[in-house]
């Protein structure tokens, strides 16, 4: 398996412009999670899904930000319109089970998102 | 109060010592645990799991006390590789993340 794969690994957008975040599952996993790291906050949970339904979306910064998971394997994060405080890096992870314990959450490598 | 609380560090440590660092957690309902650890500019990996009675893999020893709400992470004859940023998880029934500690290990 390749593991979770994140696209695009770097995004460099203007200020006001749309971004979308892909991200595949490792297939088999039915738990996705967003998550956002900057230097300043750490790793943030922006929201969770568990067989496609958005269960946690509290960290969710604002209106501006959505996901969706359109199938079982596939997600997506949108950004729009972008700002400069929105650069971070984004990371993707899925898992097998939401919250069983001893979950393991597998990341992808991250899209490293700058706003100018 | 943070549900998952690391000290930052860094953690300055000789090449050969031994370091440990602690993580709390505020949630005594908490299921599981982890140690995650992440290189510079890389996603964070699982290091271990950490389970009630203790567990070792090679230098690497994980503990949990659910009395005194923590866990702990001990490293042995720490190595430059070890240089990176270890980050404590707590399952409660969904993943709450502590902000990490950075170790450096110097030659």
């Amino acid at each position: 398996d390749a593991g979770v794969i994140q696209s695009p690994r770097h995004e460099v957008t203007e200020m006001g412009q749309e971004v979308t975040l892909r991200c595949k599952l490792i297939s088999g996993h039915n738990s996705l999670f967003w998550y956002r790291q900057t230097m300043m906050r750490g790793l943030e949970l922006l929201i969770y899904f568990n067989n496609n339904v958005p269960i946690d979306d509290s960290g969710m910064p604002e209106d501006r930000f959505s996901a969706k998971m359109p199938n079982a394997s596939f997600s997506t994060l949108k950004i729009q319109p972008s700002e400069p405080r929105d650069s971070a890096v984004y990371f993707c992870a899925s898992s097998l089970g939401r919250g069983l314990p001893n979950t393991e959450a597998f990341f992808g490598q991250g899209t490293r998102l700058t706003v100018v | 109060r943070k549900e998952v609380e690391q000290d930052p560090g860094p953690f300055n440590v000789p090449e050969g010592a031994t370091v440990a660092f602690n993580c709390t957690y505020s949630n005594s309902a908490s299921q599981s645990f982890f140690w995650y650890r992440q290189d510079c500019r890389k996603e964070p990996k699982l290091l271990m799991s950490v389970y009630s009675s203790g567990n070792e893999d090679g230098r690497f020893t994980a503990q949990l006390n659910r009395a005194s709400q923590y866990i702990s992470l001990l490293i042995r004859d720490s190595k430059l590789s070890d240089s990176a940023t270890y980050l404590c998880v707590v399952n409660n029934y969904q993943l709450i993340w502590g902000a990490g500690t950075k170790l450096i290990i110097k030659p």
